[in-house]
């Protein structure tokens, strides 16, 4: 089966570093992505991964350690707008599906 | 280019009843997935539909189901409503199967409210 964990809510502040971390565990892992939803909103891609390593892409990076079963997304120079929740999802090979955690809930504060 | 859209955008319904759910996906993407939202349980898969072929399905009852057709739009159906159907549900479209790496691209969603 798949578990996937992610913590429910975070707080930072503008200007700030915050990084939301994702455990999983998965029978086949095929990827892993990240989702931003704003509220009332849907969800935009943000990031994948399916090797080891940190992919940057702007503000946003993301890492993956395929052995431990971990990922998190690491968020520079915080903005309000910045203000969502983040979505950890996983590629299962064996079930062909996409996995969703329930979603970290991410506070900008000024 | 167009975005998914889903139709209607909310509905309102009562337990027992049915309702068609409409996604329109991107131009030239094969694959639609559908999701239910609830705040507790968070995105939870339904099925995926490519080209006009489940490929896949969740774990929901058979009151679930849904078509893809020649054009890529996809319906999905709930049949006798109850009270904890009530979520937003969301389609993606990608080019290809979710199970390769394809970037999803979620609609807006449909807020459904059974009472």
């Amino acid at each position: 089966g798949q578990n996937i964990d992610q913590p429910t809510e975070m707080t930072a502040t503008e200007g700030a570093i915050v990084q939301i971390n994702c455990t999983y565990q998965t029978s086949g892992f095929n990827g892993l992505f990240w989702y931003q939803q704003h509220a009332g909103e849907a969800p935009t891609f943000l990031s994948y991964n399916v090797l080891d390593g940190l992919e940057e892409k702007g503000r946003f990076s993301s890492f993956l350690s395929r052995s431990k079963g971990y990922s998190y997304l690491l968020l520079k120079e915080l903005q309000m707008k910045d203000s969502a929740s983040y979505l950890c999802a996983v590629r299962d090979r064996i079930d062909d599906k996409l996995i969703f955690g329930t979603g970290t809930r991410l506070q900008v504060f000024p | 280019k167009a975005g998914v859209t889903q139709t209607p955008r909310y509905l309102i319904k009562t337990r027992g009843q049915q309702v068609t759910l409409s996604c329109s996906p991107i131009s030239g993407h094969r694959s639609v997935s559908w999701y239910q939202q609830t705040p507790g349980q968070g995105l939870q898969f339904l099925f995926e539909y490519f080209s006009e072929t489940q490929r896949n399905k969740g774990n929901f009852p058979g009151r679930f189901s849904g078509r893809q057709f020649s054009n890529s739009r996809s319906e999905m159906n709930v049949s006798t409503l109850e009270l904890g159907d009530s979520a937003l549900y969301l389609c993606a479209s990608s080019r290809g199967l979710a199970s390769s790496y394809n970037e999803q691209f979620f609609g807006p969603g449909t807020r459904l409210t059974v009472l």
